[in-house]
């Protein structure tokens, strides 16, 4: 299947550390998203890299994408107990795959203050 | 507020009941989504409508039915629920239908049956 799958799947870290979450998928993908999850709440959109790119920056977000071993990976730097969530990735089919979006069960990520 | 609201945030039903879940968007999104999370395990997407019209499908009991009147609003209607229905309901509207642009999310509804 196409869906993703975290890795690992919790996470805890001490208040200024890094954390890196991992996504692995099986099939051809047009891009990949990953979203973040409050308890309880709604996912919200966090990044999105296209099969193309390689790595994007956004504030103490940085995502790569390695399309020859289908994996992602989600750094977050100086790590704030606010970034305490679950963090999702998120796969579009590319051709010959799903186009919906598909995804993984997540990481729990506790930031410890 | 995302932009997408859904309501209500909390449903507690019995498995005889009716009732009907709300999502709204105001972001000019031309397909919406539901999708059912429980815990544990990934989100299952169950229904997609692109400009009105359903396109997707995943082999959702039909004791669920949903209902999209317009591009602005999804529902989903439930009729003798089981107990193993109870998850956050998420709703999710993006620009386009598939999955080439980012989703945005309300805050879901609870939904215990008992």
């Amino acid at each position: 299947s196409q869906q993703g799958e975290e890795d690992p799947q919790a996470l805890s870290i001490q208040e200024g550390e890094n954390a890196t979450m991992n996504c692995s998928y099986k099939t051809s993908i047009n891009n990949l998203q990953w979203y973040r999850q409050n308890s309880g709440r709604g996912l919200v959109h966090l990044n999105l890299i296209r099969s193309n790119e390689r790595e994007k920056h956004s504030g103490r977000l940085r995502v790569t994408l390695d399309t020859s071993k289908k994996s992602s990976s989600l750094l977050i730097t100086a790590s704030r107990a606010a970034d305490t969530a679950s963090y999702f990735c998120a796969t579009a089919g590319g051709q010959g795959g799903s186009e919906k979006l598909v995804f993984g069960k997540g990481t729990k990520l506790t930031v410890n203050p | 507020e995302t932009g997408v609201t859904q309501t209500p945030r909390h449903l507690v039903m019995g498995m005889t009941n009716k009732k009907s879940l709300k999502c709204e968007q105001h972001l000019g999104h031309n397909a919406m989504y539901w999708y059912k999370q429980s815990a544990k395990k990934p989100l299952e997407l169950m229904f997609v409508y692109s400009l009105e019209e359903r396109v997707e499908n995943n082999s959702v009991p039909s004791r669920f039915s949903p209902e999209c009147p317009n591009s602005s609003h999804l529902f989903l209607h439930l009729h003798t629920l089981q107990p193993e229905d109870s998850a956050l309901y998420l709703c999710a509207s993006s620009q386009s239908y598939p999955g080439r642009r980012h989703y945005t999310f309300g805050s879901g509804t609870r939904l215990t049956v008992v």
